[in-house]
């Protein structure tokens, strides 16, 4: 069964609205999550780590403003998107790892649509 | 130069067909080596993964991993339509095996 759970699965909104995706670890606790971007036919883009309890560690070229990781608990890691526009519309998806130094187990993804 | 290159595909063989997917790498510091399968719209399902190099085998999947060539592969025997999605390599450095390195996926379609 699913180990981490996202959700919304999907979110059509207008421009400049913002929006807020959930990311949990079922029967687990995740000091860190991850948060991957995914154009179609592309790969996952890592973001940011989110770190319970400490500021996300972001990639290059990821705006901190623009995508806002809040992980205030074990089990919970919320990723924003700050007064979203159209070419934020992607496929985003957090992970994290149940067992320590064994791989991520993903959520099944937020499909975002901006108009 | 991409630090993972993957076989882009698509690929398209029929039910019961050997599939054999790969990816190489540029970055020796790598030591985990993943398999995923992505179906449309989900999330990466994790299939295998092994350390180091050598062969795992799980059913009908079997990943090998040559660190000596920089290369490695997920063999799938008797392949299935269900087996039809979108195959990721990822390989990761660290004991946490977090913030993984993915290539860019291969389609994979089993014609009945």
């Amino acid at each position: 069964g699913a180990v981490v759970s996202q959700h919304p699965s999907r979110v059509i909104c207008k421009s400049g609205t913002s929006v807020k995706i959930e990311c949990r670890s079922l029967d687990f606790q995740a000091t860190t999550m991850f948060w991957y971007r995914q154009f179609p036919k592309q790969s996952l883009m890592l973001m940011a780590t989110s770190n319970e309890g400490s500021k996300a560690t972001y990639e290059q070229g990821v705006e901190k403003d623009k995508f806002l990781i809040n992980h205030a608990s074990l089990t919970l890691s919320t990723l924003t998107v700050t007064s979203a526009h159209p070419e934020d519309s992607s496929f985003y998806i957090c992970s994290a790892n149940p067992i320590v130094g064994q791989p991520q187990h993903f959520g099944d993804g937020t499909r975002l649509s901006i108009l | 130069q991409k630090e993972v290159e993957q076989d882009p595909g698509p690929l398209s063989v029929p039910e019961g067909a050997i599939v054999s997917l790969n990816c190489t790498y540029s970055n020796s510091a790598f030591q985990y080596f993943m398999w995923y399968r992505q179906y449309s719209r989900k999330g990466p399902e994790l299939l295998m993964y092994t350390y180091s190099s050598g062969n795992k085998e799980d059913g009908r999947f079997t990943a090998q991993v040559d660190k000596s060539s920089k290369y490695i592969s997920l063999f799938i025997r008797d392949s299935q339509p269900s087996d039809s999605a979108t195959y990721l390599c990822a390989m990761s450095y660290n004991t946490n095996a977090g913030k993984s390195t993915f290539g860019d996926g291969t389609t994979l379609t089993v014609k009945p």
